[in-house]
This record gives C-alpha cells, sequence and structure tokens, in this order.
C-alpha cells in the first residue's frame, strides 16, 4: 500500500478557480509538509504541519491553505487559482519535524489554464 | 508499491574518501532523475540530475551515473566532505508527469 498518496494525480483547472490536493499518509508519522517544485525542479516547502502546530512559509500566498482533519491528512486548498500556480506539488511526512523517515508522495500536476 | 528504491538508509564514510549512494527504479518509462539534499531542519534542495539520454552528469565533487539496463541510479561523492552529511533523496519520472521520490540515505562524513 503506497505510504504517501496524494489525490488527485494530475489537475487541469481554469484561471479563478479553487481547488483542493489531498495528502493521507499511513506511516503513523506526526509531521506531514507541503512542496512545491517548481521548473528547474528545485523543491520549495509551502507548509509543515506538526501535532497541530502549523509552520508556514511566509512566501506563500494567502490563497493557499492547509488544512489537516487529522494526523493522517493534510489537504492544500488554493483560492482564485492564477496561472503561476502550475506546478507538481508534492506531500510528505516524517516521524516528527524534520527527523528520519521522510517519504513523500508521488505527485500532484496542477496546470492552470 | 515503491517505484524507487534507496535500499540502504545510512552510510558512514571517512573524510576525503568517495561516497557512493545507491538508488534502484523499477518503471522503464522514467527517463529523468534527480538526486536532492537534505539538511535537519530545512526542506531537500536540488543537487544534480540527469536524463535518458546520457549515463553520466558531473557538477564539481558529484557525478550521477545512470545504467538504463539495470535501472539503477548512482551518485559519487568525491572527495567527501564533513558538510556532505545530511539525507540524500533519489527520484526519478517520466518528465513533464509524476516524480517518485526514494526514501533517503543518511550520509555521515567523518572528520
Amino acid at each position: 500500500d503506497t505510504a504517501v498518496s496524494q489525490t488527485p494525480k494530475y489537475l487541469v483547472t481554469q484561471m479563478g478557480n479553487d481547488k483542493s490536493i489531498k495528502c493521507e499518509q499511513n506511516l503513523g508519522h506526526d509531521t506531514m509538509y507541503w512542496y512545491k517544485q517548481d521548473s528547474k525542479k528545485f523543491l520549495k516547502i509551502m507548509f509543515s504541519y506538526n501535532n497541530k502546530e502549523l509552520i508556514i512559509n511566509e512566501t506563500v500566498p494567502n490563497r493557499f491553505s492547509p488544512k489537516s482533519p487529522d494526523k493522517a491528512h493534510l489537504n492544500l486548498h488554493i483560492n482564485s487559482l492564477e496561472l503561476g500556480d502550475s506546478a507538481v506539488y508534492f506531500c510528505a511526512s516524517s516521524y516528527r519535524l524534520d527527523s528520519y523517515g521522510y517519504t513523500f508522495g508521488s505527485g500532484t500536476r496542477l496546470t492552470v489554464v | 508499491d515503491q517505484q524507487v528504491k534507496q535500499n540502504s538508509p545510512s552510510l558512514s564514510v571517512q573524510e576525503g574518501r568517495i561516497s557512493i549512494l545507491n538508488c534502484d527504479y523499477t518503471n522503464s518509462m522514467f527517463d529523468y532523475f534527480l538526486w536532492y539534499k537534505k539538511y535537519p531542519a530545512e526542506g531537500p534542495t536540488f543537487l544534480i540530475s540527469i536524463s535518458s539520454i546520457k549515463d553520466k552528469n558531473e557538477d564539481g565533487r558529484f557525478t550521477v551515473f545512470l545504467n538504463k539496463s539495470a535501472k539503477h541510479l548512482s551518485l559519487h561523492i568525491v572527495p567527501s566532505q564533513p558538510g556532505d552529511s545530511a539525507v540524500y533523496f533519489c527520484a526519478a519520472g517520466d518528465t513533464g508527469n509524476q516524480f517518485y521520490f526514494g526514501t533517503g540515505t543518511s550520509l555521515t562524513v567523518i572528520p
């Protein structure tokens, strides 16, 4: 079974729409993350959610909001999508904040048209 | 099912020697491969990449080798330095689509 799963794998949507990407981990990890991979393959941290504490990267627009209903889930909600939001978004988890067992999901390719 | 595997969770190397980190993948359609480096309390940073049209890519002390027939890639660091101590992730994918990450290898370079 997939340890960190993201849905959907592909998402094509129009500018201005609101969309969500879901992430679930079955590893019993305490911490989950969202990353954005840019065109040069750099991974930029967007959010860390550790034991109900949210750590936000201040460069992330407030149109992006993480939602964690429980420790196993960290969803990413994006309001008013813009063309520049097109990227691959990766979810990841680890036992504790930046500890061992770091596991990535397979990514969600978001295309805004 | 894990499409990218790093079977060695940890590796210790003496300073000045070569570090070799290995990665195996299962999908023969993968045509682009990356290595990331991650320090504690930081996110992964991109290190080096290779496309399937090459079998070697070199950048300073870092060289990535790709063996397509074996579905295997490796990262060589020579000479290893204490600052190289970090977790290294390999990732593989089909350009323009999904990338799959391995679970990482923790490298410790001993001074």
